[in-house]
């Protein structure tokens, strides 16, 4: 099993420019979380979905879209970058709630120049 | 508002134990998490507590009381390996979200 593997591993982007992280697991789990880290502010929640078909806004949405057409995959799309988007971003998986931890994919490095 | 507080870095010595604190103050409470980080790699699960007191799990311990919002990790015989950084984290009620500190950065020295 593969876990939660993000794509791709880093990227360079224009101002302006769009681009689609991809966030695939074969877990089987419901619910999953894009976030973003930056140095000395931890990770913060970007967008969660609950289940195939649902997405909500978390604590930083502006920028992003995010989609969940299949249980599998989460995107995350960036439709027009700025320099301020430069981070890595990390998806995250969890089965259920109450004790289960969130599993986390290796991270997307993204620069914007 | 949410809140959470932790150390920024930290530094012991191999075979020493280490304590890091995490102070929390959240609108709702759902248990709490301490994940490690090394460096240029993902989170991984340590340990959750939801009820107070110690939980124990081979060389490290994570203690809870929700009264004072107040956590601490245990790291016993330190080694080299240990040097990362462990967030401390908060999952609010209803339990879709979870909120990250900032992290505390642990060098352990021979």
């Amino acid at each position: 099993n593969a876990g939660v593997t993000q794509t791709p591993k880093f990227r360079v982007l224009k101002t302006g420019q769009s681009m689609t992280l991809l966030c695939a697991q074969d877990m089987n789990h419901e619910y999953m979380y894009w976030y973003r880290q930056d140095p000395g502010m931890g990770l913060r929640l970007i967008h969660y979905s609950v289940g195939e078909g649902t997405t909500a806004k978390g604590e930083v949405p502006d920028g992003y879209n995010v989609s969940r057409l299949k249980k599998q995959n989460f995107l995350l799309g960036l439709e027009s970058a700025a320099p301020s988007q430069t981070s890595v971003y990390f998806c995250a998986t969890a089965a259920r709630l109450g004790g289960e931890t969130q599993y986390f994919g290796p991270g997307t490095r993204l620069l914007v120049l | 508002g949410q809140n959470i507080d932790q150390p920024t870095e930290m530094t012991a010595t191999e075979g020493a134990i280490v304590q890091i604190n995490c102070t929390y103050q959240t609108s709702g409470f759902n248990g709490l998490f301490w994940y490690q980080q090394h460096a240029g790699e993902a989170p991984t699960f340590l340990s959750y507590n939801v009820l107070d007191g110690l939980e124990e799990k081979g060389r490290f311990s994570s203690f809870l009381s929700r009264s004072k919002g107040y956590s601490y990790l245990l790291l016993k015989e330190l080694q080299m390996k240990d040097s990362a950084s462990y967030l401390c984290a908060v999952r609010n009620t209803g339990g879709f979200k979870t909120i990250f500190g900032a992290g505390t950065r642990l060098f352990v020295k021979a």
